[in-house]
């Protein structure tokens, strides 16, 4: 059975860092693109960043891109999102998503399986 | 690309049809998914490439569509299918997500 569980959600101040963490299993984490992907208050869903499977091709949005850092190590199956610079619209829960084919580079497709999600609140 | 879903609310009796769209700004072809989600839940994936149902998702789901537009169906709803589903585009640079369709009991 897929399972992918993050933590490292929190309370923190605008300018403040936190790291996610994501741990996988029931898959081989190496072959496959991990993401993450945002729910802010009322607004979309949003891809934030991926990583290929060698950890070797990244991701970014626009709007986290110099701010937020992802990597993986396959020793422990777990994907983590370092963020820094920390604003108020950074407010949401963060999801840890798969991609469903095993490929070397970020692609273009849809996430087969999600974690429940780590809120992460950007408050004074 | 803008994913625009409607109605945001709909409002269904048991055992009735539900009818969600979903309009893309650009066509995206049928790279199109669906998920549904319920409260303290990441979503689950439901349809990719506009019509085909994931691994486990019964037979009264269904999606058609290409292009622009895209239709999700549940034909009989279940006390279990009442949820927030969101359709996403993967054609494109960024793959964008609509703003989703909350599914209630009438």
């Amino acid at each position: 059975e897929v399972q992918l569980l993050e933590s490292g959600g929190g309370l923190v101040q605008p300018g403040g860092s936190l790291r996610l963490s994501c741990v996988v299993s029931g898959f081989t984490f190496s072959n496959y693109v991990m993401n993450w992907v945002r729910q802010a208050p009322g607004k979309a869903l949003e891809l934030v960043s991926a990583i290929t499977g060698s950890g070797t091709g990244t991701y970014y949005a626009d709007s986290v891109r110099g701010r937020f850092t992802i990597s993986r190590d396959t020793s422990k199956n777990t994907v983590y999102l370092q963020m820094n610079n920390l604003r108020a619209e950074d407010t949401a829960v963060y999801y840890c998503a798969k991609d469903p084919i095993t490929t070397t580079v970020v692609v273009l497709s849809y996430f087969d399986y999600w974690g429940q999600g780590a809120l992460v609140t950007v408050s004074s | 690309v803008l994913m625009t879903q409607s109605p945001a609310t709909l409002s269904v009796s048991p055992g009735e049809r539900a009818t969600l769209s979903c309009r893309a700004s650009q066509s995206v072809s049928t790279n199109l998914a669906w998920y549904q989600q319920k409260p303290g839940q990441g979503p689950r994936l439901l349809i990719y490439g506009a019509s085909t149902r994931a691994t486990g998702i019964p037979a009264n789901f269904s999606g058609s569509g290409s292009g622009t537009e895209f239709t999700l169906t549940i034909s009989s709803l279940q006390s279990d299918d009442f949820a927030v589903y969101y359709c996403q585009q993967y054609n494109n640079w960024p793959r964008t997500f609509g703003q989703g369709t909350k599914v209630e009991i009438k």
